[in-house]
């Protein structure tokens, strides 16, 4: 089936630092969505995206569609603590269903 | 509150007993779904309904697993028999029709002992 490679699988960065995280798969998706989720709740939507190249902001957190559409990538500037969590890439290709990676984890020292 | 409401949070349940869990979702979005998470994995699809019609089940989703949405509104998925391998949160999202953003609920998180 559809698998989205995610990376790293975790990083321990200080706070006001950059960051950077990525899917990739073997599947060509038509659209590739961002979540976070803090522990014991639900993921939370950060990004869409829905066309090959598409660079999107969200305050400060970037993401873009991959030109050969198996690919997307999230950046995160100078992070601060709240940024701590676990975030997911998902891709949607077939039908109404997302496929998820499987999370970076995010630690922030202060 | 306008977002995806789950209930219970929490269910522990002993092993062969069956439980329901329920979703109220955006009431615009005409889409539900059902995903599984388990420890250290992300969320993986059990089923998808397009208002009342069930239109989408993973293989995820044995024969003791229901889900039903009978108007069309709020969803529940029932697991009969439940094993330990169950445990898990279960996870509703609901997105409107033209949409593809799936907005997700908190989540109810079971535990079987």
């Amino acid at each position: 089936g559809q698998q989205l490679n995610q990376s790293p699988q975790s990083m321990f960065i200080q706070e006001g630092e950059d960051v950077s995280m990525n899917c990739t798969s073997s599947s060509i998706f038509n659209t590739w969505l961002w979540y976070k989720q803090d522990p014991g709740e639900g993921p939370v939507l950060l990004i869409a995206l829905y066309k090959a190249g598409e660079l999107t902001s969200n305050g400060r957190l970037t993401a873009q569609f991959g030109i050969t559409r198996k690919d997307s990538f999230l950046n995160i500037s100078a992070s601060i603590p709240s940024d701590v969590g676990i975030y997911f890439c998902a891709g949607q290709s077939k039908g109404n269903k997302l496929v998820f990676g499987a999370g970076t984890i995010l630690r922030v020292k202060s | 509150d306008t977002g995806v409401s789950q209930d219970p949070r929490h269910k522990i349940t002993k092993r062969g007993q069956n439980v329901t869990f329920r979703c109220d979702p955006i009431s615009e979005h005409n889409r539900l779904y059902w995903y599984r998470q388990t420890l250290g994995q992300g969320p993986e699809f059990l089923t998808y309904f397009q208002n009342e019609a069930q239109l989408e089940k993973s293989r995820l989703l044995s024969d003791r697993f229901s889900a039903e949405r009978p108007k069309g509104s709020f969803s529940t998925l029932e697991i009969q028999r439940t094993e330990q391998g169950d445990s898990a949160m279960y996870l509703c999202a609901s997105s409107p029709y033209r949409g593809l953003e799936a907005f997700f609920g908190q989540g109810t998180r079971l535990t079987v002992v």
